[in-house]
C-alpha cells in the first residue's frame, strides 16, 4: 500500500505571493492533518480534514486555509506569504478503526520563502 | 493549554548502550501517545506507540512506558545502533481530535 504522498517536494517563493501544497493520503484513509514544522516552533497543528470538512484548527492566521476533496486528497494554501511562513509543511493521514488509531506523516513540502 | 514537554533535547550514547527519552503532557483528557522518528529530509515515523488503557509496549528493541497519574510517558531503546541516530518526538493526542501536540523532540547520536 502506498504511503502518504505530498507535491511538490521543494518550493521558492517569493513575500506576498501564494501557494498551494497537495496531500494524497493512504488509500481508504480519509482523515488528513496538516503541520508545520520549524526549527524554533518545532511540530505545529494546523488543521484536520475529515469527509471535506475541517474538524479542527490551529492557531495559525487566516493566510492559512485547506480544503480536501471527495477522494480524500487534501490542498493547503498559504496566502500572502511572509519570510516566517519558511518551513516544512507535513501532511498526516489517519487509520483509524475500533480500539485501532495510527497518524502516518508524508515526507514533507520545504517550503522557503524570500 | 495543551503541552507536551520533552527531554532531554540531545542525547549522545555509545552503541550497545541504552538510550531514554522522557516526555510530560499536560492535557488528562489525552489517551494516544505515539512515538516518532525523524531523518534527515524525511517526514515523521511511527515507530511505536501506546494508548491509556496500557501501562507498558514493547517491540523488539524499543518499548514505551505509560504513567497516567503523573503524566509521564517515556521511550526506551536497548542495544543502541549508529541506525537509531535521528530525532525522536513524542505527541499526545485525544482520539476524536486528530490534532498530535508534539514534544519538542531530542537529538539521539549512537557513536560506533
Amino acid at each position: 500500500k502506498a504511503g502518504v504522498t505530498q507535491t511538490p517536494r521543494y518550493l521558492i517563493k517569493t513575500r506576498g505571493q501564494q501557494v498551494t501544497l497537495s496531500c494524497s493520503p493512504i488509500s481508504g484513509h480519509r482523515s488528513v492533518s496538516w503541520y508545520q514544522q520549524t526549527p524554533g516552533q518545532g511540530l505545529q497543528f494546523l488543521f484536520e480534514y475529515f469527509s471535506e470538512t475541517q474538524r479542527n484548527k490551529g492557531n495559525f492566521p487566516g493566510r492559512f486555509s485547506g480544503r480536501q476533496f471527495s477522494n480524500s486528497r487534501s490542498e493547503m494554501n498559504v496566502s500572502t506569504l511572509e519570510l516566517g511562513d519558511s518551513a516544512l509543511y507535513l501532511c498526516a493521514s489517519t487509520s483509524r478503526g475500533g480500539s485501532s488509531y495510527e497518524q502516518y506523516f508524508g515526507p514533507g513540502t520545504r517550503l522557503t520563502v524570500t | 493549554g495543551e503541552n507536551v514537554e520533552q527531554h532531554p533535547s540531545t542525547l549522545s550514547v555509545q552503541e550497545g548502550d541504552s538510550a531514554v527519552i522522557k516526555c510530560t503532557y499536560s492535557d488528562s483528557a489525552s489517551n494516544y501517545f505515539p512515538w516518532y522518528k525523524q531523518e534527515l529530509g524525511k517526514g515523521p515515523q511511527l515507530i511505536i506507540d501506546i494508548r491509556s488503557n496500557v501501562g507498558e509496549k514493547k517491540d523488539q528493541r524499543i518499548a514505551v512506558t505509560l504513567n497516567k497519574t503523573a503524566k509521564h510517558f517515556s521511550l526506551h531503546i536497548t542495544e543502541t545502533q549508529p541506525e537509531d541516530s535521528a530525532v525522536y518526538f513524542c505527541a499526545a493526542i485525544r482520539y476524536n481530535t486528530d490534532k498530535l501536540i508534539f514534544g519538542t523532540g531530542t537529538r539521539l547520536q549512537v557513536f560506533p
